[in-house]
């Protein structure tokens, strides 16, 4: 069975500095991770996703993520936080594409970021 | 071009009452996958459509439903309402043969009262 786990349900930061959001996953077979990105009242969007290419993923508004399989990691960084990031993010995993495979995901991660 | 779609965007309802959700896949999206998402909390995975069929289900009684239409929209119903079926639900679509990311709609605001 897959599970997510991400640890620190808030993260604050000053803007500016660097963002660490972590994820840890768990899987029987190679998995694919996303991170996504959810704004107040609005539905989630993707951020990145790791699928047995490259180990690190570059994603849209900065951010990106490295996959590190001795760790079973997944943790998404920004080197700089802007005001605008401040949303709810939560990493996902899938044991393939096959249809039927649904998506487990985390219980999320409330990043703040103070002026 | 459109992306998911749902409707309503807000709905209040009494226990014991039977709800429908609406979903319109983005453009070109053939799998409408749902999920609940309780306050504070990550999704959960209800069920997933593809070709008209439920292919996979979460962990989610038998008071939850659903349907695909041959335009790929899909509707999620859910009978006897309980309090703990507050929550936003969301819509997912995907392309079946595709790289596997989902695109998510807004959400449907459920309240049970």
């Amino acid at each position: 069975a897959q599970s997510v786990t991400q640890l620190g349900s808030h993260v604050s930061v000053s803007e500016g500095a660097l963002v660490l959001l972590r994820c840890n996953y768990s899987s029987s077979v190679p998995p694919y991770l996303f991170w996504y990105v959810q704004y107040p009242n609005q539905g989630l969007q993707l951020l990145l996703k790791y699928t047995s290419a490259a180990t690190l993923v570059k994603g849209i508004n900065g951010f990106e993520a490295e996959f590190k399989k001795s760790e079973t990691s997944f943790h998404l960084t920004k080197p700089s936080a802007h005001m605008s990031d401040a949303a709810e993010y939560f990493c996902a995993v899938r044991s393939s594409f096959n249809y039927g495979q649904n998506f487990v995901f985390g219980p999320g991660t409330r990043l703040s970021v103070l002026p | 071009d459109a992306g998911v779609t749902q409707s309503p965007t807000h709905l209040i309802k009494t226990r014991g009452q039977q709800v429908t959700l609406r979903c319109s896949p983005k453009s070109g999206h053939d799998t409408v996958s749902w999920y609940q998402q309780a306050l504070g909390q990550g999704p959960q995975f209800i069920f997933q459509y593809y070709e008209e069929e439920e292919r996979q289900r979460g962990n989610f009684p038998d008071r939850f439903s659903g349907h695909q239409f041959p335009n790929y929209s899909s509707e999620l119903n859910v009978n006897a309402l309980l309090l703990g079926d507050s929550a936003l639900y969301l819509c997912a679509s995907s392309l079946v043969a595709g790289s596997g990311e989902q695109y998510f709609g807004p959400g449907t605001r459920l309240t049970v009262t």
